[in-house]
């Protein structure tokens, strides 16, 4: 099983700073990689798939990076609705697996 | 509009069962890939189980053997059979569509349910 492993476990800014995200995977995962937002009481929203696509209606502040076993989610200038927590997420020989999560929060 | 609906959970004892039933309308469950996600309470999010268009069926080695998930065509539904509940399988449970870039589904999840809370406890 890949696992995927994400830092910092939190991340504290101010709105308008720059905020990135990491996730390393144990082993490569090529380019197969998402990366989701979820707000407290909701589902997870897509954000970025195959390390660097943006998903439909996704703001362009958001931007990924990487390829094999790191990968890096970047917001170029955070915006207040953008505090949340983010999960990267692979497949490989049909098992999913997320990593444990980055809580950005406010500072 | 794509919609998913989970209903079923609730409260059950260890060692018990139950069913979850995620309701899609805006697409036909039976042509895409669909999945079932857990997340402990303030925990992170756990892949669970996936159903391909295809029938094929795959587990997390966490629910292997006592979970099984299944779909009625006529109704575009998505199940989830629970059996042998432990305390640690309590979570919100989401049914999540597998996205599809291009003709071929992805790795990735676009559509979401709103999830279905099961507390397992005596």
């Amino acid at each position: 099983e890949i696992v995927l492993t994400q830092s910092p476990a939190t991340l504290s800014l101010s709105p308008g700073e720059r905020a990135t995200l990491s996730c390393r995977a144990s082993q490569s995962v090529s380019s197969y990689l998402a990366w989701y937002q979820q707000k407290p009481g909701q589902a997870p929203r897509l954000l970025i798939y195959d390390a660097s696509n943006r998903a439909t209606g996704i703001p362009a502040r958001f931007s990924g990076s990487g390829s094999g076993t790191d990968f890096t989610l970047t917001i170029s200038s955070l915006e207040p609705e953008d505090f949340a927590v983010y999960y990267c997420q692979q497949r490989s020989n049909w098992q999913y697996t997320f990593g444990q999560g980055t809580k950005l929060e406010i500072k | 509009e794509v919609q998913l609906v989970e209903t079923g959970g609730g409260l059950i004892q260890p060692g018990g069962s139950l069913r979850l039933s995620c309701a899609a309308s805006g697409f036909t469950v039976s042509s895409n890939y669909m999945s079932w996600v857990r997340q402990a309470p303030g925990k992170g999010l756990e892949w669970v189980s996936v159903i391909y268009s295809g029938g094929s069926t795959y587990y997390a080695d966490s629910v292997k053997g006592r979970f099984t998930i299944s779909r009625d065509n006529s109704k575009n539904t998505l199940y989830l059979q629970m059996n042998s509940l432990r305390a640690e399988d309590t979570a919100v449970y989401y049914c999540a569509r597998v996205a599809r870039f291009g003709e071929q589904p992805s790795y990735y999840f676009d559509y979401w349910g709103q999830g279905t809370l099961v507390t397992v406890s005596s």
